[in-house]
């Protein structure tokens, strides 16, 4: 198993670009994650989904927009680039919401 | 009280050291408790689950104090590879996952 993989590993984009983060398990998890991870900061979730067809909003949405077409894939799409979106973003997935996650490899991401 | 609080540190302990650190949380209905280890630049990655009766995996001690409502990490005989950034996890009957800012362990030589 691959586990969770996540691309790309680094992007910068500028300020009002669009982009992908591309998320993938090959677990059969129904519950998939993303969250951002900002310097010296906990992880904050971003949205989350229950299975294919369903996603809802975490902590901090604004900004970013999912999709769940397949249990396999969670891309997270950011539409407008601001700087206040430069952090490290990591997608996870488990077998139970209150259970334990595996965590993607992560995505470095600067916007300038 | 945040949500779940972790001394940021950095524990700065040498080899061979025993160190422990706590993890409090405010939600007394809180369900499940895990502790992450996440090395620099890096994914976190699961370490253990905290049981209620508490629970060891090798050098690896943690505990669950439901009263006072905290957690706790104890490493024996510490190793220069226990360096890392350990973050408490807090799960509560909300389905909601709260991950505490981490604490930074550097085992000395």
């Amino acid at each position: 198993n691959a586990g969770v993989t996540q691309t790309p590993k680094f992007r910068i984009l500028k300020i009002g670009q669009s982009m992908t983060l591309q998320c993938t398990q090959d677990m059969n998890h129904n519950y998939m994650y993303w969250y951002r991870q900002d310097p010296g900061m906990g992880l904050k979730l971003i949205y989350y989904s229950v299975g294919a067809g369903i996603t809802d909003k975490g902590e901090v949405p604004n900004g970013y927009n999912v999709s769940r077409s397949t249990t396999e894939d969670f891309p997270l799409r950011l539409e407008l680039a601001a700087p206040s979106q430069t952090s490290v973003y990591f997608c996870a997935s488990s077998y139970r919401n209150e259970g334990w996650k595996f965590f993607g490899p992560g995505t470095r991401l600067t916007v300038l | 009280r945040k949500e779940v609080e972790q001394d940021p540190g950095p524990f700065n302990v040498p080899e061979g050291a025993t160190v422990a650190f706590n993890c409090t949380y405010s939600n007394s209905a809180s369900q499940s408790f895990f502790w992450y280890r996440q090395d620099c630049r890096k994914e976190p990655k699961l370490l253990m689950s905290v049981y209620s009766s508490g629970n060891e995996d090798g050098r690896f001690t943690a505990q669950l104090n439901r009263a006072s409502q905290y957690i706790s990490l104890l490493i024996r005989d510490s190793k220069l590879s226990d360096s890392a950034t350990y973050l408490c996890v807090v799960g509560g009957r909300d389905d909601k996952i709260i991950f505490g800012k981490g604490t930074r362990l550097h085992i000395l030589p």
